[in-house]
Formats: structure tokens, sequence, C-alpha cells
């Protein structure tokens, strides 16, 4: 099984600061043919359903906002909040589905509050 | 507007099996260009995928659940089900159905259903 790790567990932003949260995975996500990660982001907020945010690690969902942006290959990945607003507080996962089809992780989540 | 609805009983009982339905509304289960999927999270946790299963009737699951799980869907009513046998309490969570654009991106999950396991 690919593990993914995510840090920190949580973290405390100001608003309109710059929040950034990572996520590793324990093998490379980086398919050679096609040269894609196979990494999503979702943001969670209380009592609702994950939202998908970021797949193929930089690419934006549709109707998300800019100051969402995903980087990094191969193991290493980074989510970034540019300017954190009053509604990004949420927990955020990380998810390979490199494995697909048989199988896709998930990290264990960061949550982020305004400081 | 695409939508998915989970559905079943909020309660089980140790060892007895979990059954629960997604219905689909606003589109069609039998496009090849989804597949649809289960993921659970247990009270204050985090993100566990249970399985999914394919237009074409492939299924797949997590290995760690594989010998519990079956995934099936009802083209006839627009449903997939899910069927855990065995609970314990460590299977309490939500539940949630989700559509996938392959490879594996969960693009629209349900609102999720709280299974309660207990005596």
């Amino acid at each position: 099984d690919i593990v993914m790790t995510q840090s920190p567990d949580s973290l405390a932003v100001s608003l309109g600061e710059r929040a950034t949260i990572n996520c590793k995975s324990s093998q490379s996500v980086l398919y050679s043919s096609n040269n894609k990660n196979y990494l999503a982001w979702y943001q969670q907020k209380p009592g609702q359903p994950p939202k998908l945010l970021i797949y193929w690690a930089s690419t934006r969902e549709s109707g998300v906002p800019d100051r969402f942006s995903g980087s990094g290959s191969g193991t290493d990945f980074t989510l970034t909040i540019s300017s954190l607003q009053a509604e990004d507080v949420a927990v955020y996962y990380c998810q390979q589905y490199y494995s697909t089809p048989r199988g896709y992780t998930f990290g264990q989540g960061t949550k982020l509050e305004i400081k | 507007q695409l939508q998915l609805q989970e559905s079943g009983p909020g309660l089980v009982k140790p060892s007895e099996t979990l059954s629960l339905t997604c219905t689909v509304s606003g589109g069609s289960i039998s496009s090849s260009s989804y597949y649809w999927g289960w993921i659970r999270q247990p009270p204050g946790k985090g993100l566990e995928w249970i399985g999914s299963i394919y237009y074409s009737g492939s299924t797949y699951y997590n290995p760690s659940l594989k010998s519990r799980v079956t995934i099936s869907v009802d083209t006839s009513k627009n449903q997939f089900s899910l069927k855990l046998s065995s609970v314990t309490a460590a299977d309490t969570a939500v539940y949630y159905c989700a559509r996938h654009v392959p490879p594996g991106i969960a693009v629209l999950w349900g609102q999720g259903t709280l299974v309660t396991v207990s005596s």
C-alpha cells in the first residue's frame, strides 16, 4: 500500500496570510508513461462531505478559487492557499490514485484554522 | 445536476451485515465515463476507501476489507449498493458514496450517512 503522510496535522494562519500543507507519499505517484502525478486534494468542512479541489497534483477543479494551488512531483506535494479566507477553515486531505483501480489512500488530514 | 444520496439503517448489531444504497439522480449510472465507490470516515478520523465498481461490473476492494465487502449495481434503479458483513464497533463511521472519474478522482460525493454498530 502507498502510505500518504501529511504535515502538519493542524495549522493556524491569520486571515489574508498564506497557508501551506504538505503531503508525502511512501512511493512515487508519478506515472512515467504520461508524466502525470496521481495526486488529489480535498477540502472537508464540518458536517459536509469532502470536496475535490485539485487533481493531477496541480489542476484546479472547476469553480475552485484561484487562491488554491497544488504543486510537487514524485513523492512530495504541497497545497497552498495564497490568502486565507474565513471560509477556508476546514480539514484538507491528499489522496493518491496511482494504485488505481486496486486501491486509493488518503493522508490523515490537516486541520486548518484561523489564528 | 447529478446528485448522490446514501440510504440504509443507521444502527447495525455486531456480527450482522451493514447494507447501504446510493441513489444516483440527475444522470445515468450506466455512463462509461465514470465509476462508483464507497468511502468511510470513522467519527473524528480520516477517510478510508472501501471499494469501487466500474461500469463494466468489475469491482475492486480495499484489501483490508475485501473478505467482508460486496459492491453491486442496479442499473434499472440507478443505484449501487454496499454490503459489509460481520461488522464490529470499528465499522462505525459515516459512509459516503462517490462518483469517480478514471483513474480515481472522486469528483462528486453524497452527503454521507452515519452507521453505528452497537447492540
